[in-house]
């Protein structure tokens, strides 16, 4: 079956550093979401990558959607402290059921 | 803020119960999605809809089952509690047409003794 996967597992920041996530798909995708769950929340949605090699920016955050729509990845310039979290990604065929990544936990140290 | 709510927040429940776990939309939506999630783990999709009357079950093999009889209500059923179904429940909407956008509600941490 599908599969996403993300890259790193973990990853911890100085305040101010760049962090970046990486999306892999083992199939190709129709288009692909990003969410961000905070320690002991819920996922709330970032952005939604539809067309091959987009890239979409939200303020320090740069998402991209590979050429072959099986990989995308998530960069934060600068990172803040209010950027701690885990950051999935999400991804379909086609359908409306999509198959969460399993997930970046990013900490940054002030 | 979204309107999706679940209900309850947490439930501590014994082996060999029946429960359901509540989930409600005021948005309308269309798609409605139930997530298990353990703690700092990727959510995993057990089951899903597509409106009224439609119910499928996703990846995760699951001995739960869902109903969708109205538009706003997408509840949750474990037959018999089993420990190994001791996690975080999420239910998602999402309005499908002009935007897949899901929007999750708080959660049930179901705890089974």
């Amino acid at each position: 079956g599908q599969q996403v996967m993300q890259i790193p597992q973990y990853q911890h920041v100085q305040e101010g550093e760049d962090f970046t996530t990486y999306c892999n798909s083992s199939t190709t995708l129709s288009n692909i979401q990003w969410y961000k769950q905070r320690p002991g929340g819920h996922p709330v949605f970032l952005i939604q990558l539809v067309k091959s090699g987009e890239v979409k920016k939200q303020k320090r955050l740069t998402f991209q959607f590979g050429e072959a729509k099986k990989n995308s990845s998530l960069h934060i310039t600068a990172t803040q402290t209010t950027d701690v979290g885990t950051y999935f990604c999400a991804g379909t065929p086609g359908t409306y059921k999509y198959i969460f990544g399993t997930g970046t936990r990013l900490k940054v140290l002030a | 803020e979204a309107d999706i709510y679940q209900t309850p927040r947490y439930l501590v429940i014994g082996t060999g119960k029946k429960i359901t776990l509540e989930c409600s939309q005021t948005m309308g939506h269309d798609k409605m999605y139930w997530y298990q999630q353990d703690p700092g783990m990727e959510l995993h999709l057990i089951h899903y809809s597509y409106g009224v009357n439609s119910t499928e079950k996703g990846d995760l093999s699951s001995e739960s089952t869902v109903s969708r009889i109205r538009t706003e209500h997408f509840p949750l059923t474990l037959e018999s509690a089993r420990p190994s179904h001791t996690s975080q429940y999420l239910c998602a909407s999402s309005e499908g047409q002009r935007s897949n956008e899901q929007f999750f509600g708080p959660g049930t941490r179901l705890t089974v003794l």
